[in-house]
């Protein structure tokens, strides 16, 4: 249980393009999920929380209208990178929690995010 | 605030070896605390969670943590290292009142034959 679906895996835009990234509980409803981005050969960083019906909560030093993030029903986030550039490549990682306190987090696969 | 410190970003062990995986926290309030496993361009794992319940916690794969208050540490630890247990571990902290988890820094285990 507890299966969380990120699509795409892998995406290559070029400069300038909008790039939308999935997250999708598949067996549970997920009020919240978390996105994470991942530089190579390090930690994960938390990019934004986002919220069933209302606005993400973002982490300072996130660029709120560069990193557009959606949370329109129970099992689905979306994560828009808008005008993207080289410097946004990276491994970005969502995920869901379980309501309960102390809940792990359930990820999905990850997006490698490549952009010319 | 909280904070996780993993000691050593990469630890290499003999196959059949002992696994020590070292992590420190702090927090303010008692934590919850976990272990996940990363492979390479998947996303995380869990490997077990500390709740507040048995000091010492068992998780899948052999993976077992020992939660000591008086040293705020959480490692890691597996009596005999396999191949497949090669990988980057998270010792990852979050706090009672919500669900935000900080991750520690990772360490890369490395599996020798």
């Amino acid at each position: 249980g507890a299966v969380v679906s990120q699509h795409p895996s892998w995406v290559i835009c070029k400069s300038g393009t909008s790039v939308k990234i999935e997250c999708r509980s598949l067996d549970f409803q997920a009020t919240t999920m978390f996105w994470y981005r991942q530089f190579p050969k390090q930690s994960l960083m938390l990019m934004a929380t986002s919220n069933e019906g209302s606005k993400a909560t973002y982490e300072q030093g996130v660029e709120k209208d560069k990193f557009l993030i959606n949370h329109a029903s129970l099992t689905l986030s979306t994560l828009t990178v808008t005008s993207a550039h080289p410097e946004d490549s990276s491994f970005y990682i969502c995920s869901a929690t379980l309501a309960g306190q102390g809940s792990p987090l359930h990820f999905g696969n990850g997006t490698r995010l490549t952009v010319t | 605030a909280q904070s996780v410190t993993q000691l050593g970003s990469h630890v290499s062990v003999s196959e059949g070896a002992l696994v020590l995986l070292r992590c420190n926290y702090s927090s303010s309030v008692p934590p919850y605390l976990f272990w996940y496993v990363q492979y390479p361009n998947q996303g995380l794992q869990l490997l077990l969670k500390y709740t507040s319940a048995a000091t010492l916690v068992k998780g899948i794969n052999g993976f077992e943590a020992e939660f000591k208050k008086s040293e705020t540490s959480f490692h890691l630890t597996k009596p005999s290292a396999h191949m497949s247990d090669a990988a980057e571990y998270f010792c990852a902290v979050s706090d009672t009142g919500g669900f935000k988890t900080i991750f520690g820094a990772g360490t890369r285990l490395f599996v020798k034959a």
